[in-house]
């Protein structure tokens, strides 16, 4: 099983309708953050989470929330979907010890929004 | 601002080598990353450089020079799987999550 798992896989969504990518982690890391890839653009930061009561914006909050429900568990949501949010979407994790911040990746959530 | 400078595209064939750049600018420095990305993939851990000079690993070297703002990714003895996206990244500001670079596509011929 991965290490870090994304769900859905895919999805196609309505412009307008809500929507939440779920991440989960078996790694025992507490850091994790939300990223969006768009080709040419490489990876950007939505959100990250230090821990359950830490919650951070990236570069590209906007039209974005996060929950972290557990140490395990980070989920990002899009209120109000739209077309330029059509996108491949990563949840990663690192652990907090040591400067080098090696993190781990999930397979990617892709998102169409039509 | 925080940014990293890469180029789009490289190519090269088998057997060879290639080396791929990055400038970056930040506010604070806390090492330069390089992650690794198949067509649609997951991006993954290649190396990390916290202090000037070269860290070998396998075929794959990374090196940085703090003074120039600047690190590269070595690759040798070219395979095709070699083909796929390279990022650089490095820690934000607050020194709390690794923004990339905007990714440089490796194509491997034979």
């Amino acid at each position: 099983d991965a290490d870090v798992t994304q769900t859905p896989r895919n999805r196609i969504t309505k412009t307008g309708k809500r929507i939440m990518l779920e991440c989960s982690q078996t790694k025992g890391h507490d850091r994790m953050y939300w990223y969006r890839q768009d080709p040419g653009l490489g990876l950007r930061l939505i959100y990250y989470s230090f821990d359950v009561k830490d919650i951070n914006k990236g570069e590209i909050s906007d039209g974005y929330s996060v929950s972290r429900q557990a140490q395990a568990k980070f989920s990002l949501s899009l209120e109000s979907a739209i077309p330029n949010q059509t996108a491949l979407y990563f949840c990663a994790t690192s652990d907090k010890q040591g400067t080098n911040t090696e993190a781990f990746f999930g397979q990617g959530t892709r998102l169409t929004v039509v | 601002g925080q940014s990293l400078e890469q180029p789009s595209e490289v190519t090269a064939v088998e057997g060879a080598i290639v080396q791929i750049n990055c400038t970056y600018q930040t506010s604070g420095f806390y090492g330069l990353s390089w992650y690794q990305q198949h067509d649609g993939g997951a991006p993954t851990f290649l190396s990390y450089n916290a202090l000037d000079g070269l860290e070998e690993t396998g075929r794959f070297s990374s090196f940085l020079s703090r003074s120039d703002s600047y690190g590269y990714l070595l690759l040798q003895e070219l395979q095709m799987k070699d083909s796929a996206s390279y990022f650089c990244a490095a820690r934000n500001q607050a020194g709390t999550a690794l923004i990339f670079g905007k990714g440089t596509t490796l194509s491997v011929s034979s």
